[in-house]
């Protein structure tokens, strides 16, 4: 079954504004990533933050987790149109010896100039 | 981003036809993952490879059959595909260690194959 499931599925916002997208996932884990992906590209990472983390700071984003809620949240602050893209979150599972990376459909978001 | 690259970027084929997506990373990363990528779905994990050996198999069907003849380099041999495997193959890397196994992953750009 699906482990991250983000939402909203598409989002489009103007240039200069903030943009939150969110994850909500089904069992315990050990960090949970946020990658982007433009189009007719690969996957970029964005950020990890680990389970005992709540939030999380990269240049212009902000990454939460609530572990008692299954959830996290992206926040692009000052979005510009480069920022177009998609983005997903994936969650790692608790324990060593599993690389598997599970990944939702991610949120398609539109930055207009 | 660079690192991680994958040819060819598209293919075109038919259904009896054999081909091979290679992938190769310049990172020094110990472990190797193919993706598949469809619209609408979420991405799929289908073969890991560490240390050159698998590790897991996600349920895909024998016609893709991975290689890993170095920790740098990543095979998908395609043969008699059916018109449900055109999607965008992803490959990515990432290091490995026994404390901590899921690192942030490395991918490439992907290739696009169309099966007709």
């Amino acid at each position: 079954s699906q482990q991250g499931e983000e939402d909203p599925q598409a989002l489009s916002i103007q240039e200069g504004e903030n943009a939150t997208m969110n994850c909500s996932y089904k069992t315990s884990i050990n960090n949970l990533q946020w990658y982007r992906q433009n189009s007719g590209r690969g996957l970029v990472h964005l950020i990890l933050i680990r389970s005992n983390e709540r939030e999380k700071h990269s240049g212009r984003l902000r990454v939460t987790l609530d572990t008692s809620k299954k959830s996290s949240s992206l926040l692009i602050t000052a979005s510009r149109a480069a920022d177009t893209a998609s983005y997903f979150c994936a969650t790692a599972p608790e324990g060593a010896g599993s690389y598997q990376l599970t990944f939702g459909k991610g949120t398609k978001l539109s930055v207009i100039p | 981003e660079t690192g991680v690259t994958q040819t060819p970027r598209h293919l075109v084929m038919g259904m009896t036809n054999k081909k091979s997506l290679k992938c190769e990373q310049h990172l020094g990363h110990n472990a190797m993952y193919w993706y598949k990528q469809s619209a609408k779905k979420p991405l799929e994990l289908m073969f890991v490879y560490n240390f050159k050996e698998q590790t897991e198999n996600n349920s895909v069907p024998s016609r893709f059959s991975p290689e890993c003849p170095n920790s740098s380099h990543l095979f998908l041999h395609l043969h008699t595909l059916q018109p449900e495997d055109s999607a965008l193959y992803l490959c990515a890397s990432s290091q490995v260690t026994y404390r901590d196994s899921n690192q942030p992953q490395h991918f490439g750009d992907g290739t696009r194959l169309s099966i007709l």
